[in-house]
C-alpha cells in the first residue's frame, strides 16, 4: 500500500507570495490533517479535513487555509507569505477522525523556505 | 508557561537500558495522549494512543498517563541504536474535536 505522498518536497517563495502544498493520503483514508513544524515552536496543528470538509482548526491566521477533494487529496495555501512561514509542513491521514481509533500516518512533508 | 512541557535533551543512553521519557501537561481537560517518534528528516510515526488515565503495552513501549499529576510518560525497553530519534508527545481533548497540542519533544541516543 503507497504511503502519503506529499509534494513538493522543496519550495522556495518570496516574501508576499502565495504557496499551495498537496497532500495524497493513503488510499481509502478519509482524514487528513496538516501541520507546521519549526525549530522554533516545534509541531503545531494546522487544520483537519474529513470527507471534504474542514472538522477542526489550529490557532493559525487566515492566511493558512486548505481544502479537500473528493478523491481525499488535499490541498493548503498559504497566502502572502512571511519569513516565519519558513517550516516543514507536513500532512498525515487516518481512517478514523482521531488516531488510536485507526492509526495515523504522516507524509515526509514539504519543506518551504521564504525569503 | 507552555501546555505541554517537555525536556528537548538529548537523553543518551547504552543500548539495552530502559528508557523514560516524560511530558507534562497544563491543561486538566485533556482526554487523549499520543506519543510519536521521529528520525531526522523524516516524518513522525505514531507510537502510541492513550485515552484518559492508565498504561498500555505494545511491544517494548509502554505508555503511562498520570491524570491526577498532568504527567505522563514513556518506557523504551531494551534500548537499541536505531530507536535513536526525537520523540514527541501530544494531547488533546475529546468530543470530535481534535486538536493535538504537542511537546517540543525529546532526543534520545542509544548508544552501542
Amino acid at each position: 500500500k503507497a504511503g502519503v505522498t506529499q509534494t513538493p518536497r522543496y519550495l522556495i517563495k518570496t516574501r508576499g507570495q502565495q504557496v499551495t502544498l498537496s497532500c495524497s493520503p493513503i488510499s481509502g483514508h478519509r482524514s487528513v490533517s496538516w501541520y507546521q513544524q519549526t525549530p522554533g515552536q516545534g509541531l503545531q496543528f494546522l487544520f483537519e479535513y474529513f470527507s471534504e470538509t474542514q472538522r477542526n482548526k489550529g490557532n493559525f491566521p487566515g492566511r493558512f487555509s486548505g481544502r479537500q477533494f473528493s478523491n481525499s487529496r488535499s490541498e493548503m495555501n498559504v497566502s502572502t507569505l512571511e519569513l516565519g512561514d519558513s517550516a516543514l509542513y507536513l500532512c498525515a491521514s487516518s481512517s478514523k477522525r482521531e488516531p488510536g481509533q485507526e492509526t495515523q500516518y504522516f507524509g515526509p512533508g514539504t519543506r518551504l523556505l521564504v525569503l | 508557561q507552555k501546555e505541554v512541557e517537555q525536556d528537548p535533551g538529548p537523553l543518551s543512553v547504552p543500548e539495552g537500558a530502559i528508557v523514560s521519557l516524560n511530558c507534562t501537561y497544563s491543561n486538566s481537560a485533556f482526554q487523549y495522549f499520543m506519543w510519536y517518534r521521529q528520525y531526522s528528516r523524516k516524518g513522525p510515526e505514531l507510537l502510541m494512543y492513550t485515552y484518559s488515565s492508565g498504561n498500555k503495552e505494545d511491544g517494548r513501549f509502554t505508555a503511562q498517563v498520570d491524570k491526577s499529576s498532568k504527567y505522563i510518560s514513556l518506557f523504551i525497553r531494551d534500548s537499541q541504536p536505531s530507536d535513536s530519534a526525537t520523540y514527541l508527545c501530544a494531547m488533546g481533548l475529546s468530543g470530535g474535536s481534535y486538536i493535538p497540542t504537542f511537546g517540543r519533544g525529546t532526543s534520545l541516543i542509544v548508544h552501542p
